[in-house]
C-alpha cells in the first residue's frame, strides 16, 4: 500500500531503556508529523518536519524525545531513559506540503509499553 | 491557547438512528481550520473534513453532514441513518495559521457505538 508506514507496531520495552520508533511517510510528501496518544486521549503534537529539518518541535515533552529525518523521507522518533509515562500510541502523519489546511495521512501507529 | 472541547465521552444508538456529535473549540486566531477524524478498532486516523474559519457554509456528504457556527464556536457532525460500520472514536481537531505549534488540536475523542 501507499499510506504511512509504522514499524514496530508495538514495542514493549523495560524502564529506563532507549527505543526508536519509525515511519514512513507517502512517497512525496514533504511534511511529517509525530503525535502522542495516551489511551482514552486524542493525539497530543510532539513535532512536525518539513523535509529534513524539524520546523517545529515545541511539543516534545522533554529532552528524553528526539525525533530525527535525515533525507527527507523516512523519520525516526528516539526516546531515551524510557519512563512508564511514556507508554502510550504514537502516531505518525505525512502531508503533501505541510501548512495548516493541508489534510494529513496518519499510520496506525507503534503502541508503545515501558514495563 | 487552542482548546477543542468533545464533551460526549460515549454515545451508544441504535442502527439507523441519526447521531449528532458535538465539538466546540477556543482559539484567538481569526484564521483556522477545523477537521473531524475518524479512528476505528484499526488505530489508524481517517479524515473525514476540513473546514476554514472564513467558510461557514454547511456541508453535506452522503450520510454525514456538518454545522460549523462561528458565533458559538461550534463545529458539529451530523450521522444520518447510522450504521454498525460507524462505530468507532470521532475526533475534532484544530490548528491556526497564526503562528502557533504546527500540529493538530486534538479533543478527547467521542466513542460512537452503533447497535444492531
Amino acid at each position: 500500500g501507499a499510506g504511512v508506514s509504522q514499524t514496530p507496531s508495538n514495542k514493549v520495552t523495560e524502564k529506563g531503556k532507549y527505543v526508536e520508533l519509525r515511519c514512513d511517510p507517502i512517497s512525496g510528501h514533504t511534511a511529517l508529523y509525530w503525535y502522542r496518544q495516551s489511551l482514552g486521549q486524542g493525539p497530543e503534537f510532539l513535532i512536525y518536519f518539513q523535509g529534513t529539518g524539524a520546523a517545529d518541535d515545541s511539543g516534545l515533552p522533554n529532552d528524553r524525545f528526539f525525533a530525527v529525518r535525515p533525507e527527507g523521507s523516512v523519520s525516526t522518533l528516539k526516546i531515551q531513559r524510557t519512563e512508564r509515562g511514556d507508554s502510550a500510541v504514537y502516531l505518525c502523519a505525512s502531508s503533501l506540503s505541510g501548512g495548516p489546511g493541508t489534510e494529513a495521512f496518519f499510520g496506525q501507529g507503534t503502541r508503545l509499553t515501558v514495563v | 491557547a487552542q482548546k477543542v472541547t468533545q464533551a460526549q465521552t460515549e454515545i451508544s444508538v441504535v442502527e439507523k438512528e441519526d447521531v449528532t456529535l458535538d465539538c466546540v473549540y477556543e482559539t484567538r486566531d481569526t484564521t483556522y481550520y477545523l477537521f473531524w477524524y475518524k479512528q476505528p478498532p484499526s488505530g489508524e486516523l481517517v479524515f473525514l473534513i476540513r473546514r476554514n474559519s472564513f467558510d461557514e457554509q454547511n456541508e453535506i456528504s452522503g450520510r454525514y453532514s456538518w454545522n460549523f457556527q462561528k458565533s458559538t464556536s461550534s463545529f458539529n457532525f451530523t450521522i444520518t441513518a447510522s450504521q454498525v460500520v460507524d462505530s468507532a472514536v470521532y475526533f475534532c481537531a484544530l490548528i491556526s495559521s497564526g503562528g502557533g505549534a504546527d500540529g493538530l488540536t486534538f479533543g478527547k475523542g467521542t466513542h460512537l457505538i452503533i447497535q444492531p
